[in-house]
């Protein structure tokens, strides 16, 4: 099975730049898909297809996707951003698997 | 705009079956552009992926899980539903019912507020 390698805490100062990365097989020819999770909440879309945002979401938040590693890119961090981060992918071949990644925790110092 | 909501029992016996239904409102179950799935997260753990179907009936399981997950769809009801058999305290998480977009990617666009399953005796 597909395997998406998060680490497990990210931190950064406010006002810093916050990357997160997703390592997979050749994760760069997949659409990876990240979403935001507050305690007690269910998950929120942030970025999705690599690098597009959904409407809503400040243009803070950015994503890249190349060879094994697929990146979040969070800028101009705010308190409000603490969360946990999750990447997913998609296998529509034969087997049709929902990936998700183990998941980062980012702290705002 | 479309919403999803789970319901169904917050506490389950071990060995028991756990049963879960989404209601989808202000859109319909019957589009083709997606698939219907469950995700669950056990407490302060990650998000596991369970299985989806699509409304024709059609269905994809976790393959960790595959063995005792049964996931049908109600269309006349814009519904649908897992079952999960044999549960442990393992399988005490919080389920979420979730919608999967076929043209995207399979980005999960929209997430139901999820409810915590509990299996104790």
């Amino acid at each position: 099975s597909y395997v998406l390698t998060q680490p497990p805490s990210v931190s950064v100062a406010p006002g810093q730049t916050a990357r997160i990365t997703c390592g997979g097989n050749n994760i760069g020819s997949k659409s990876v898909h990240w979403y935001q999770q507050k305690p007690g909440q269910a998950p929120v879309l942030v970025v999705y297809d690599d690098s597009d945002r959904p409407s809503g979401i400040p243009e803070r938040f950015s994503g890249s996707n190349s060879g094994n590693t697929a990146t979040l890119t969070i800028s101009r961090v705010e308190a409000g951003d603490e969360a946990d981060y999750y990447c997913q992918v998609w296998d529509s071949s034969s087997d049709h698997l929902v990936v998700f990644g183990g998941g980062t925790k980012l702290t705002v110092l | 705009q479309v919403q999803l909501q789970e319901s169904g029992p917050g506490l389950v016996k071990p060995s028991q079956t756990l049963s879960l239904t989404c209601t989808v409102s202000g859109g319909s179950i019957s589009s083709g552009d997606y698939y219907w799935s469950w995700i669950r997260q056990p407490p302060g753990k990650g998000l596991e992926w369970i299985g989806y179907i699509y409304y024709s009936g059609s269905t994809y399981y976790n393959p960790s899980l595959k063995s005792r997950v049964t996931i049908s769809v109600d269309t006349s009801k814009n519904q649908f539903s897992l079952k999960l058999s044999s549960v442990t305290a393992a399988d005490t998480a919080v389920y979420y019912c979730a919608r999967v977009e076929i043209t995207f990617g399979g980005v999960i666009s929209l997430w139901g507020q999820g409810t915590l399953v509990t299996v104790s005796s």
